[in-house]
């Protein structure tokens, strides 16, 4: 069935450190993938997003690449901030049916 | 402004006392879901509803229903709560469930059951 492995937090960073966190999924078809992020005390909202193999999702410093061959859509960023601590979760819909990965959470220090 | 509201945004209640969780959306959206966000687990998906009177069970669909009267409203109605419903839940709208329309979140509602 549908499926989303994201890299298991928490992730600890220092300020400008670079970012990754994996997302692999197993999806039939090929739907578009997400990346949501929560902060503290909030409901998610949409990161980016890539609709098809090979685009580039990209927003706030973040990118991410829809991957087809190795079913992977890995978030990255180059200097994370202290206000990017929050959680993160990689996701799909098919046919309806949401899935999501467990979620990774960031905390950048100063 | 554009926004997925939900009600109430914290409830403490005891086993087997019916309760409803309403979701409302302004923005015309076709698809509606509810999701329970647990430790370790992220977020599982209810039910869903691709559009007015048409709803679909998610991957926890046990112990809950749900219902589409309206464009607009999606409640979550536990009839008789447990325990292990504990949670903080979140409904989501999206414009359809054609495959690049991202889902907007509530603030979400945390349900304690004791």
């Amino acid at each position: 069935g549908d499926s989303v492995t994201q890299m298991e937090g928490p992730v600890t960073l220092s300020e400008e450190a670079f970012l990754t966190i994996n997302c692999t999924y197993t999806a039939t078809g090929y739907p578009s993938l997400f990346w949501y992020v929560q902060y503290p005390g909030e409901g998610l909202q949409l990161l980016l997003k890539a609709t098809k193999a090979d685009d580039k999702g990209s927003n706030k410093g973040f990118e991410a690449t829809y991957r087809k061959e190795t079913t992977s859509f890995h978030l990255e960023k180059g200097s994370v901030q202290v206000s990017d601590s929050a959680v993160y979760f990689c996701a799909f819909t098919n046919a309806g049916k949401s899935t999501f990965g467990d979620g990774t959470t960031l905390t950048v220090k100063p | 402004e554009a926004q997925v509201t939900q009600n109430p945004r914290y409830l403490i209640t005891v086993t087997g006392k019916k309760l409803t969780v309403t979701c409302s959306q302004n923005m015309n959206h076709e698809y509606m879901s509810w999701y329970r966000q647990d430790p370790g687990l992220g977020l599982r998906q209810i039910y869903y509803s691709m559009n007015v009177e048409v709803t679909d069970k998610g991957d926890v669909p046990e112990g809950y229903k749900v219902s589409r009267k309206e464009k607009r409203n999606f409640p979550l109605i536990l009839e008789s709560p447990s325990p292990n419903q504990t949670s903080l839940y979140f409904c989501a709208s999206s414009l359809s469930t054609v495959r690049s329309y991202e889902q907007y979140f509530g603030p979400g509602t945390r349900l304690t059951v004791t």
